[in-house]
């Protein structure tokens, strides 16, 4: 079955960078976007962008432009996520969200989340 | 970008109580509407997609509809495992893929 294994907990200064991964399992890797998305404590969910696994083409939301990366290994069947110049609001827990079948765009699997927490 | 409006925020309802929450997009968004359930330290869980299509393994207690801009998600008779923050999202055309602010379903 279909299994998104994340990378753990961090915690990160003011500034620093984190990079997040996403194992894939079960599926054919190139089968379908990754999304991200996060979830401030106590706040709603926040689309983040996406990466096409075959050429590895990227989407962000424009908040996030220029702070983030969105990399896919297509060898071991990884997604990364890296989020570059943290500051104290992205502390959230991150999540990667995989596309249902033949409905592009619409979260069916999820990772466990990472929590990443940014404090000085 | 489009703009996903729920309501209420929270509720309290009563076990067996039937449960409607609203979602409203700034434009029509045709019916490329989803909800989530989540539950506390849990990832989401997808549990309508296409405005009323139920996903699979999911209880027939829940049910979408709507089109266009107004979208409605209810729990014919709630159970206390639907104790959770429902979200709507929005996969219409272009990125963002914006989600509603949630709604938190308690117990009365």
């Amino acid at each position: 079955q279909v299994q998104l294994v994340q990378s753990g907990a961090e915690v990160k200064k003011p500034g620093a960078s984190v990079k997040i991964s996403c194992k894939a399992f079960g599926y054919r890797f190139t089968d379908h976007y990754m999304h991200w998305v996060r979830q401030a404590p106590g706040q709603g969910l926040e689309w983040m962008g996406n990466i096409n696994p075959t050429d590895g083409g990227t989407t962000y939301t424009q908040k996030f432009q220029g702070r983030v990366t969105m990399t896919r290994d297509t060898s071991t069947g990884t997604f990364y996520m890296d989020l570059t110049s943290l500051r104290s609001e992205d502390t959230a827990v991150y999540y990667c969200a995989r596309d249902k079948v033949n409905w592009n765009d619409v979260f069916e699997h999820w990772g466990q989340g990472t929590l990443v927490t940014v404090s000085s | 970008d489009i703009q996903m409006t729920q309501s209420p925020s929270s509720l309290s309802a009563s076990v067996g109580d039937r449960v409607t929450i609203t979602c409203r997009a700034s434009r029509s968004i045709n019916s490329y509407l989803h909800w989530y359930q989540q539950k506390p330290g849990k990832a989401p869980k997808l549990l309508i997609y296409g405005s009323s299509s139920l996903q699979s393994g999911v209880p027939s207690r829940f049910s979408g509809s709507g089109y266009g801009t107004d979208f409605t998600l209810t729990i014919t008779s709630l159970q206390p495992e639907d104790i959770a923050t429902y979200y709507c999202q929005q996969s219409y055309s272009t990125p963002p893929f914006t989600f509603g602010g949630g709604t938190k379903v308690e117990i009365k």
